[in-house]
């Protein structure tokens, strides 16, 4: 059973386009994140959630908005895409708010053209 | 703030051989964790190994330690009997103890094991 997934894997669509990605996690974890890695390899924190209350908000531009139905899920929209837009992102999630590991999904390669 | 840094953005090494990845890292928080990631050619992230900053001993996971110098705020990743399939990146991250923990990633390395 995969712990943390997230669809689609690949995802490639034009400037000015809405677009979501999904997350979800079987481990029973309080915590998830949203972190984009950029094309150097850079990993950063975008949101985390805990329990499905928005704990962080590491200044992304609004058009990005995460939504936690429930604190197995926690998925990532974003609105009028932008060439930046194009990374790498991973859906995490983890036991608590405290020094556990994160769990991470495999990723969603977003191309924006 | 937390800042972590990786000073190697590259290494090799041959098969069988051991491999010491550097971390190095800066933060005022007594309570803190530090975790290495593998991330393959493939893409995803792997958790490899953890140590708490209040553990006395180093941490080991199977071929992976990490060798934890708490006074020089070290956390080196050591792979013994490297293997080819650990060729890939390597990330040290920190987190502390608080609402607002995140994990902070280091830049990576990008470790090549060659035969």
């Amino acid at each position: 059973d995969t712990a943390v997934s997230q669809t689609p894997k690949y995802l490639v669509t034009q400037m000015g386009n809405d677009k979501s990605i999904k997350c979800e996690q079987n481990l029973g974890h309080d915590t998830m994140y949203w972190y984009k890695q950029d094309s150097k390899k850079f990993l950063k924190i975008m949101f985390s959630y805990n329990n499905k209350e928005l704990i962080i908000n590491e200044t992304v531009p609004n058009r990005f908005s995460p939504k936690s139905p429930d604190k197995a899920h926690l998925n990532l929209h974003i609105n009028s895409l932008e060439l930046g837009d194009s990374a790498v992102y991973f859906c995490a999630s983890s036991q608590n708010l405290g020094v556990s590991p994160l769990h991470f999904g495999n990723g969603t390669r977003l191309t924006v053209t | 703030a937390q800042k972590i840094t990786q000073t190697q953005p590259g290494m090799f090494v041959q098969e069988k051989e051991a491999v010491t990845l550097d971390c190095t890292y800066d933060t005022s928080d007594q309570s803190y964790g530090l975790f290495w990631y593998k991330q393959p050619s493939s893409g995803e992230m792997i958790f490899l190994i953890y140590q708490g900053s209040y553990d006395e001993q180093n941490a080991t996971e199977g071929r992976y330690s990490l060798n934890f110098q708490k006074a020089r705020k070290s956390a080196n990743l050591v792979i013994s009997a490297s293997q080819l399939g650990d060729s890939a990146m390597y990330f040290c991250a920190m987190r502390y103890t608080g609402t607002a923990s995140k994990l902070t990633f280091g830049t990576g390395t990008r470790l090549q094991v060659t035969l």
